[in-house]
């Protein structure tokens, strides 16, 4: 069974940093790209970025409104990958979700809550 | 950047009557693969967004064949032959032939 598992959300004040974490399980990590969606409170859904799997170069792609502020990385040796979010703002507010990402999210987290705010 | 345009954006349905969402997007989904790259995901009350379908038509494992979708190049229609109270949610079509990747502004079913 697929699991897609994100941790290290929390309340964090404008311009500070934090770092995401999503564990993968049930599949073969390395061989999937992975994306990050958010969703901020009572709004629509929005793509933060993906990383390829190594195969592809494991490179990453963003979206315009985190771009140069966020970094996606993974870690194939333990099925884990990252969002980190640097210089957050208060419009970063949202849930964020880990997707398996095969050219469309098939598999979901629960979601992590981040809360920018003074 | 390509714009998905849903509608409507609400609907209330008795259950066992159809249901229809439509989404548009600004440019062609088509892709010179021949693969269409629109999808469709139901968020439900309180739960993470869970695929439907993929690439226009297909249902994705474990959806019921009450769930059917269509269309081609730009407007797509999401269909559920009879609704059901497990049915509510808000139902958002995406697109991922280019990046950045997409989404509706979702539509809300809610059973009368």
């Amino acid at each position: 069974e697929v699991q897609l598992v994100e941790s290290g959300g929390g309340l964090v004040q404008p311009g500070r940093s934090l770092r995401l974490s999503c564990t993968a399980s049930g599949f073969t990590f390395g061989d999937y790209a992975m994306s990050w969606v958010r969703q901020a409170p009572g709004k629509g859904l929005e793509w933060v970025g993906f990383i390829r799997s190594k195969a592809y170069g494991g490179t990453t792609e963003y979206a315009a409104s985190v771009k140069g502020r966020f970094t996606i990385s993974r870690d194939d040796s333990k099925s884990i990958a990252y969002l980190q979010m640097n210089s957050l703002k208060t419009e970063d507010t949202a849930v964020y979700y880990c997707t398996r990402d095969y050219s469309h999210f098939d598999y979901w987290g629960q979601g992590t809550l981040v809360t920018v705010s003074s | 950047d390509i714009v998905m345009t849903q509608t409507p954006l609400s609907l209330s349905v008795t259950p066992g009557q159809p249901a229809s969402i439509s989404c548009k997007s600004s440019q062609s989904l088509l892709h010179s693969d021949g693969k269409t790259y629109l999808y469709w995901y139901l968020q439900k009350p309180g739960q993470s967004p869970q695929l439907l379908i993929y690439e226009v038509s297909n249902r994705f494992s474990g959806v019921p064949d009450r769930f059917s979708g269509s269309g081609s190049g730009t407007d797509f229609t999401l269909k559920i032959s009879r609704v059901e109270a497990e049915d509510v949610g808000v139902y958002y079509c995406m697109q991922s032939i280019q990046l950045p990747v997409t989404f509706g502004q979702g539509t809300k079913l809610e059973i009368k």
